[in-house]
């Protein structure tokens, strides 16, 4: 069984620019979640997608956007990226309310 | 709103000590509370988890109850080894309007010298 991959690893940016980042869900999964991790802190849940839709959303400004594709991999795209959004971006997907990560990306924005 | 709060890291620890890390939340309703892992350039793996109170997780030697009278869920382990050094992340899911929402506490970060 292949577990949650995410592309791409690292990711240098400046700032202004948008970024899309890439999760491909373990099989079988019908739920994936997206998180902000900044150094030394927890993940800070940004929204989850359950079959295409999206539900439920945390404290992130619309410039975060999502989607979820038929095969439930995911797309996490962030527009006029800011010094502050340089973090460690994680994916999960989640089944029976267990949720599995991916690696994560490295985005700096510079 | 629902919250996580985590002893402050890092714990240092001799091999084979006895390992508590502390976790207490908020949370409407009732969630289900987690422990996972991550270590160093890793994403997080899920140690344990419990659903309702007084469930016990366990996982690799680690343990942790659900205690719904002190809204506490302590992560515990009897003997450490090195290979546990990582950081340790609390975690709740609580249901809000139809969708789980997941809230994670900053992280303890453990280390173990042989």
């Amino acid at each position: 069984e292949t577990g949650v991959t995410q592309s791409p690893t690292h990711l240098i940016k400046t700032r202004g620019q948008q970024v899309t980042l890439r999760c491909s869900s373990q099989s079988g999964h019908n739920t994936v979640s997206w998180y902000q991790q900044a150094l030394g802190q927890g993940p800070q849940f940004i929204f989850q997608y359950y079959r295409e839709e999206e539900n439920g959303r945390g404290n992130f400004p619309p410039r975060f956007s999502g989607l979820q594709f038929p095969n439930y991999s995911s797309e996490l795209n962030v527009n006029a990226l800011e010094l502050d959004d340089s973090a460690l971006y994680l994916c999960a997907s989640s089944f029976n309310n267990e949720q599995f990560f991916g690696p994560g990306t490295r985005l700096t924005v510079l | 709103g629902n919250s996580v709060t985590q002893m402050e890291g890092p714990v240092t620890l001799s091999e084979e000590a006895f390992l508590t890390i502390n976790c207490t939340y908020t949370a409407t309703g009732y969630p289900s509370l987690f422990w996972y892992v991550q270590y160093p350039g890793e994403g997080l793996q899920l140690l344990l988890k419990a659903t309702k109170a007084d469930d016990k997780g366990s996982n690799k030697g680690f343990e942790a109850t659900y205690r719904k009278e002190t809204t506490s869920f302590h992560l515990e382990k009897g003997s450490v080894q090195v290979s546990d050094s990582a950081v340790y992340f609390c975690a709740l899911s609580a249901p809000s309007g139809g969708s789980y929402i997941p809230t994670f506490g900053r992280g303890t970060s453990l280390i173990v010298h042989p």
